[in-house]
């Protein structure tokens, strides 16, 4: 069965670091493009970021470019999300996704809150 | 950046009907459109990709069809664990998702 489980979210004043991490199993982690994807509270859905299946290619939408990274360790079955110079509007609950046909499986979500 | 225009934003339904969820593209897509429910927990799960293919599992109540910009998504008899938010997604670009559809009971 495939699981993906978020963690690293909480309270974070604006202007500082979050990593979020996402642990994968139930399936063969270094085959799959994987993405982050964030929904804000009582909003819709928005993706983040993808990485492909060996890391060598990112891509991000243009609120976080510069911001954010993405990056796994294949090794460890985890994805990874660092977000530096936080705002206010990048509150959200942070998912992560593997991104086969796009966004085939979701984890349940971590929730990052930029306030001071 | 292509954007999808999801109609009705609400939509009431009774147990038992048959209803339809449209995805409007602001450029041809090229049936590159998914569709995810969302319960009221937050999970998250694809129900449809490549406009009509049905995820292994997900009941054959559940059709999506469309072309060019128009896209929808159909439940033929409601079940009440259907009722969720409802999103459409589209991958001819960049991902972009629809604005989602509310179903809720009448």
């Amino acid at each position: 069965e495939v699981q993906l489980v978020e963690s690293g979210g909480g309270l974070v004043q604006p202007g500082r670091s979050m990593k979020l991490s996402c642990a994968a199993s139930g399936f063969t982690f270094n085959n799959y493009d994987m993405a982050w994807v964030c929904q804000a509270p009582k909003k819709g859905l928005e993706w983040v970021a993808t990485i492909s299946y060996d890391g060598s290619s990112t891509y991000y939408r243009d609120s976080v470019k510069g911001r954010f990274t993405i990056s796994r360790d294949n090794a460890k079955s985890t994805l990874y999300l660092q977000m530096d110079s936080l705002r206010s509007e990048d509150t959200a609950t942070y998912y992560c996704a593997r991104d086969d046909k796009v966004f085939a499986y979701w984890g349940q979500g971590t929730l990052v809150t930029v306030s001071s | 950046d292509i954007q999808l225009t999801q109609s009705p934003s609400t939509l009431p339904a009774s147990l038992g009907e048959r209803v339809t969820i449209s995805c409007r593209a602001s450029q041809s897509i090229s049936n590159s459109l998914n569709w995810y429910q969302q319960k009221p927990d937050g999970t998250v799960k694809r129900l449809i990709y490549s406009t009509s293919t049905l995820e292994s599992g997900v009941p054959s109540r559940f059709s999506g069809s469309g072309s060019g910009t128009d896209y929808s998504l159909s439940i033929s008899s409601l079940e009440s664990e259907d009722f969720a938010m409802y999103y459409c997604l589209q991958y001819a670009t960049y991902p972009t998702f629809g604005g989602g559809t509310k179903l809720e009971l009448k």
